[in-house]
């Protein structure tokens, strides 16, 4: 089956650092890349589709100079937490498919815990 | 505004019963459907989907049924199985932005021996 990996899985910063989450395909080459975050007891939520080598969607509500997306290769993309605040405290969760219309394979997700 | 919802956040079932995972959506622009389980520490795994051109679809001990008038569904799992416990995420697309999966909240299930 198709792997996704992030990178790390847990982290802890201080408020007003910046922090970077990885997301990789193992085993495939991955189009699409997409960003959830899920606070406690609320459901997924999608933050950005990405496009290997082209500029991110972000969904309504995201802030995309806070949120920083690069998808460089069919295999990586990252996001960083620019600026991070304790409301930013969450669970997030990367996804990669092989194309449009193409099954979502899920990363085991960063809990990221801002002070 | 939650456009998924799955109102039951956990469900506990036996062994070898049927486990019955319900979820409603509102929005009327939904018309593909799909199942995730997840493991503690892991991601969502895809388990199954159904189209809204169809009122079931089945995979082994896995069934969807897809109730469109009344904007609901439904995954029957049966023979349930102890391995079978995790949580169970309804999602939907529609056809206009298939990628974009919105989420239900999630429903644990426990089955025990």
């Amino acid at each position: 089956g198709a792997v996704v990996s992030q990178h790390p899985s847990r982290v802890i910063c201080k408020s007003g650092t910046s922090v970077k989450i990885e997301c990789r395909s193992l085993d495939f080459q991955a189009t699409t890349m997409f960003w959830y975050r899920q606070f406690p007891k609320q459901s997924l939520m999608l933050m950005a589709t990405s496009n290997e080598g082209s500029k991110a969607t972000y969904e309504q509500g995201v802030e995309k100079d806070k949120f920083l997306i690069n998808h460089a290769s069919l295999t990586l993309s990252t996001l960083t937490v620019t600026s991070a605040h304790p409301e930013d405290s969450s669970f997030y969760i990367c996804s990669a498919s092989k194309g449009k219309q193409e099954t979502q394979y899920f990363g085991p997700g960063t809990r990221l815990l801002v002070l | 505004d939650q456009q998924v919802k799955q109102n039951s956040p956990s469900l506990s079932v036996q062994e070898g019963r049927i486990s019955i995972l319900n979820c409603d959506y509102t929005n009327s622009m939904f018309d593909y459907f799909l199942w995730y389980k997840k493991y503690p520490a892991e991601g969502p795994t895809f388990l199954i989907s159904i189209s809204s051109i169809k009122d079931k679809n089945e995979d082994g001990r896995f069934t969807v049924f897809l109730n469109k008038s009344a904007k609901h569904l439904s995954l029957h799992i049966v023979p349930s199985q102890p391995g079978d416990s995790a949580v169970y995420f309804c999602a939907a697309s529609s056809s206009y932005n298939t990628d974009k999966l919105i989420f239900g909240t999630g429903t644990r299930l426990q089955v025990f021996p």
